[in-house]
């Protein structure tokens, strides 16, 4: 089966760093995308990764390792704006896509 | 101006009730969507609408329905509502939904509770 494993949950705290990470296994692979889902909000767009290494944008980045399915969402200087829960999908050899259940991240100050 | 756009934002019915969701997006994207998340916060695909075909999760019951009036709405129509419906339902919209880098744009959620 397809499965996307993700942490539950994360606590960090406010000006410091924080990695989330995502391993897949999935039925081919056309690229992983992290969004970001405020409390009682919809899911934005992020990010999105199709080749191996990093791709940064702005306080955010994420990398991708396909050799071992794998990503992670990095993201610096936090703010407690972004207390929000970052969901990891993959998008299938059909073009569909697979989502995590999400990591609730808590910032502190 | 917003670019996906799904009313009602919140909807209480009784079991058994039929009910429908309306979502519209004016991005000119082809391909329209609708997602189920559950308590578990899990993301699940129930359809996919573009002017070519659907493409229905088959784990989705008959009693959910998606209809297109046109590219730029994809109504969700649910008959004999029942207790395990109860979730906040997603509309989205991708401009090409058979291309990897298919970002989606999603509505604010319609929250159903079904009593």
């Amino acid at each position: 089966g397809q499965n996307i494993d993700q942490p539950t949950e994360m606590t960090a705290t406010e000006g410091a760093i924080v990695q989330i990470n995502c391993t897949y296994q999935t039925s081919g692979f056309n690229g992983l995308f992290w969004y970001q889902q405020h409390a009682g909000e919809a899911p934005t767009f992020l990010s999105y990764n199709v080749l191996d290494g990093l791709e940064e944008k702005g306080r955010f980045s994420s990398f991708l390792s396909r050799s071992k399915g794998y990503s992670y969402l990095l993201l610096k200087e936090l703010q407690m704006k972004d207390s929000a829960s970052y969901l990891c999908a993959v998008m299938d050899s059909n073009y569909q896509l697979i989502w995590g259940a999400g990591t609730k991240l808590i910032i502190k100050p | 101006d917003t670019a996906v756009s799904q009313t009602p934002k919140y909807l209480v019915t009784q079991m058994g009730n039929d009910k429908s969701i309306k979502c519209e997006q004016n991005l000119g994207h082809d391909t329209m969507y609708w997602y189920k998340q559950d308590s578990k916060k899990f993301l699940k695909i129930m359809f996919s609408y573009n002017n070519k075909e659907l493409i229905i999760n088959e784990t989705v019951p008959n009693r959910f329905s998606p209809k297109s009036p046109d590219k730029a709405h994809l109504n969700l129509h649910i008959n004999s509502l029942e207790l395990g419906d109860s979730a906040v339902y997603f509309c989205a919209s991708s401009q090409d939904g058979s291309s990897g880098a298919n970002v989606l744009t999603f509505g604010a959620g319609s929250r159903l509770t079904v009593l």
